[in-house]
């Protein structure tokens, strides 16, 4: 267990209004991602962090903003839903403590459900 | 830039049959390459990762892998599919940023077992 917790699990939501998606570690790693799934298009990279208040875009960061002002929370915010935002989003981080080098295993959440009517 | 290709959106096999799905990389530099698994409404589950040691790879619930660099593949095979190995599958190659690294998936394949 590598201690991440999504909230909200599910959420259903209308158009243009915000939304956050909160992601929460009990192991003081540093590095936490975000990902959105979607049929056809597997996992794709959102935003990641390296630390506190470091963070950087991923692949299909449009639309979406991050903040990290605490190690063990990384949130991920909507500030104006789209339909097209419609998907499952996935939290994960890597390197829990158990390795001395850092080869990119993930350890995920168990994803956050969010409907844009 | 690194990017794995997974070729078959969905497999099925029988109870007992070889499970084979196909992963493809490319990477300008040696890859660290991972198997993921995806069981219905659940989060992803390490299944291998290949980080350069031994070509042959095994992983939990009698998957395994193999590194060929010549083919650029990193296929994941299971030799007698059970019924709990139905789920959906993803191959995922390591990428240095920023973050020390992330990992960019394939599509995915499921899987699907017969009885």
């Amino acid at each position: 267990d590598a201690g991440i917790t999504q909230s909200p699990r599910h959420k259903v939501t209308e158009t243009g209004t915000p939304v956050t998606l909160r992601c929460h570690q009990t192991e003081n790693h540093r590095y936490m991602y975000w990902y959105r799934q979607d049929p056809g298009h597997g996992l794709r990279l959102i935003h990641y962090s390296y630390g506190v208040k470091d963070t950087d875009k991923g692949e299909v960061s449009d639309g979406y903003s991050v903040s990290r002002s605490k190690t063990e929370d990384f949130l991920l915010t909507l500030e104006s839903a789209t339909s097209s935002q419609t998907s499952v989003y996935f939290c994960a981080i890597s390197d829990p403590g158990r390795y001395t080098s850092n080869t990119g295993e993930l350890f995920f959440g168990e994803g956050s459900r969010l409907t844009v009517l | 830039a690194q990017s794995v290709t997974q070729l078959g959106s969905h497999v099925s096999v029988s109870e007992g049959a070889l499970v084979l799905l196909r992963c493809n990389y490319s990477s300008s530099v040696p890859p660290y390459l991972f198997w993921y698994v995806q069981y219905p409404n659940q989060g992803l589950q390490l299944l291998l990762k290949y980080t350069s040691a031994a070509t042959l790879v095994k992983g939990i619930n009698g998957f395994e892998a193999e590194f060929k660099k010549s083919e650029t593949s990193f296929h994941l095979t299971k030799p007698s599919a059970h019924m709990s190995d139905a789920a959906e599958y993803f191959c995922a190659v390591s990428v240095a940023n920023q973050a020390g690294t992330a990992l960019i998936f394939g599509k995915g394949t499921t899987l699907s077992v017969s009885s």
